[in-house]
């Protein structure tokens, strides 16, 4: 069936560190791709998102490519900054069907 | 604010009891999800609604169910509560059913304690 894997966290980085969160997924069909984040206290925010192989989401400083032979959506940014402390999903929807599917969720801390 | 609004935003509740959430979508979103954050199972999909009609189902118990009326809001009914259903309740909604792309705007969540 479709899903998404995530990279377990919790994930602490020092400020200007440079992040990544592994997500891959399986799908039957021709997914979607995205991440959401979740700032503390807050429902989930769509971060950036990618709609078919080889695009780029980007947004704030991250991005996320969508990797078809790899069938991954891992999320980079350069410079993280204490502001960017939140939980990050990874998430899918296959064109076909009507339900998203999240990832467990990564929990990254940026400290000063 | 993603424009979907959700009430109650706490409840505090006991077991065996029966409570009601409710979501209004964004104006002109047909499309309702529910979803169960716990801390030990991470974000759960519940149910979807499109336009009324019941589209996805998810890992929702036989105890909870839910409903889309004709205004697109929606209510979640969870009953016979138990302590493993304290949790946040998030709705979400977006525009289309199908399609290449299709954003979900998240509610703020209703926190739900069973005492």
């Amino acid at each position: 069936g479709d899903s998404v894997t995530q990279m377990e966290g919790p994930v602490t980085l020092s400020e200007e560190a440079f992040l990544t969160i592994n997500c891959t997924y399986t799908a039957t069909g021709y997914p979607s791709l995205f991440w959401y984040v979740q700032y503390p206290g807050e429902g989930l925010q769509l971060l950036l998102k990618a709609t078919k192989a080889d695009d780029k989401g980007s947004n704030k400083g991250f991005e996320a490519t969508y990797r078809k032979e790899t069938t991954s959506f891992h999320l980079e940014k350069g410079s993280v900054q204490v502001s960017d402390s939140a939980v990050y999903f990874c998430a899918l929807k296959v064109n076909t069907g009507n339900q998203f599917y999240f990832g467990t969720g990564t929990s990254l801390t940026v400290i000063p | 604010d993603s424009g979907v609004t959700q009430t109650p935003k706490h409840l505090i509740t006991a077991t065996g009891q029966r409570v009601t959430l409710r979501c209004s979508p964004r104006s002109g979103d047909l499309s309702v999800y529910w979803y169960q954050q716990s801390l030990d199972q991470g974000l759960q999909f519940l149910i979807q609604y499109y336009n009324g009609e019941e589209r996805a189902k998810g890992n929702i118990l036989e105890r909870f169910s839910a409903q889309q009326f004709p205004d697109l809001h929606s209510e979640l009914n969870l009953s016979s509560l138990e302590l493993g259903d304290s949790a946040l309740y998030f709705c979400a909604s977006s525009v289309l059913m199908r399609g290449s792309y299709n954003e979900q705007f998240f509610g703020p969540g209703t926190r739900l304690t069973v005492l």
